[in-house]
C-alpha cells in the first residue's frame, strides 16, 4: 500500500543546516514533493524532484532522492526562526491522482 | 494558494447544524480536493473531483458531502453526522494533463470550523 514516513519533530538552532527526512513505498511515483505549512496558514510547495534525478537544489533548499531506498531528504541550509513550520512529504503514485502525503515534521528553529 | 480562495477563514456552528465550506479556484485545474487536518494527524482526503459533476470519496468521506456543478467551485458540506467536525479544513487544485506535466497540488488559505 501506499505510505509515507516522517518524523514528527526536528529542533535546530539558528544558523545550523536541518535535515528532514522522509521514506515513501511507491516505487512508480514519478514525482516527490516537499510543502511547507505555516501556522495557520495553507500548504506552500516548496520544491519537487522527479524520480529520475538524484539532487535538486535550489537557493537554500538541497533535496536528496534514494530511489534504491525510498529515502528522501530536503536540508535547508543556513535555518532561519521563518524555517519554522511543518514540512509535509508527499509522493504522486500515479498520474492525475492524489497525492500520498506524510504527517509531516514541525521544524522548531532555536534563535 | 493564490488562485485559490477558501471562506470563511474562521467558522463557528453549533452542534447538530449543517454547515457549508467554501472553494473557489481561478486556476483553471481540473482537479479539486479536500481534505482535513487535525493536530499531529497530517492531511486526511475527504472528497476529490477530477470533472465537473464527478467526484469519489476519500478515506473519511462519512459525514460530509460534496458537489461540483462548475469548474471553479467545490463546496463541501459537513453533515450533523460527523460526529467530531471541529478541525482545519483544505482545499486543494491539481491540473491534470500529459507529459511533462506535474501533478503537483496547490492549497488554499484553509478554514477552521470550530463546533460549539
Amino acid at each position: 500500500g501506499e505510505d509515507v514516513e516522517q518524523s514528527l519533530f526536528l529542533s535546530v538552532r539558528e544558523g545550523d543546516s536541518s535535515v528532514i527526512n522522509c521514506t515513501y513505498t511507491d516505487s512508480s511515483s514519478t514525482y516527490l514533493y516537499w510543502y511547507k505549512q505555516e501556522p495557520g496558514a495553507g500548504l506552500q510547495l516548496l520544491t519537487y524532484i522527479f524520480s529520475n534525478m538524484d539532487m535538486k537544489q535550489d537557493q537554500r533548499l538541497t533535496v536528496l532522492l534514494n530511489k534504491k531506498d525510498k529515502h528522501l531528504s530536503l536540508r535547508i541550509a543556513d535555518t532561519q526562526t521563518g524555517d519554522s513550520a511543518i514540512y509535509f512529504c508527499a509522493e504522486s503514485p500515479q498520474r492525475n491522482t492524489p497525492l500520498v502525503f506524510g504527517k509531516g515534521t514541525r521544524l522548531s528553529v532555536i534563535a | 494558494d493564490g488562485g485559490i480562495t477558501q471562506s470563511p477563514k474562521y467558522l463557528f456552528r453549533k452542534e447538530g447544524q449543517n454547515v457549508t465550506l467554501s472553494c473557489e479556484q481561478n486556476l483553471n485545474h481540473d482537479a479539486m480536493y479536500w481534505y482535513r487536518q487535525d493536530p499531529g494527524q497530517g492531511l486526511r482526503l475527504i472528497y476529490y473531483s477530477q470533472i465537473v459533476n464527478d467526484f469519489q470519496k476519500g478515506d473519511i468521506a462519512e459525514g460530509y458531502s460534496v458537489s461540483r456543478e462548475k469548474k471553479e467551485s467545490f463546496p463541501l458540506t459537513v453533515t450533523s453526522a460527523q460526529k467530531n467536525p471541529t478541525a482545519f479544513y483544505l482545499c486543494a487544485t491539481q491540473k491534470r494533463g500529459g507529459p511533462p506535466a506535474v501533478d503537483t497540488q496547490y492549497f488554499g488559505p484553509g478554514t477552521r470550523l470550530t463546533v460549539l
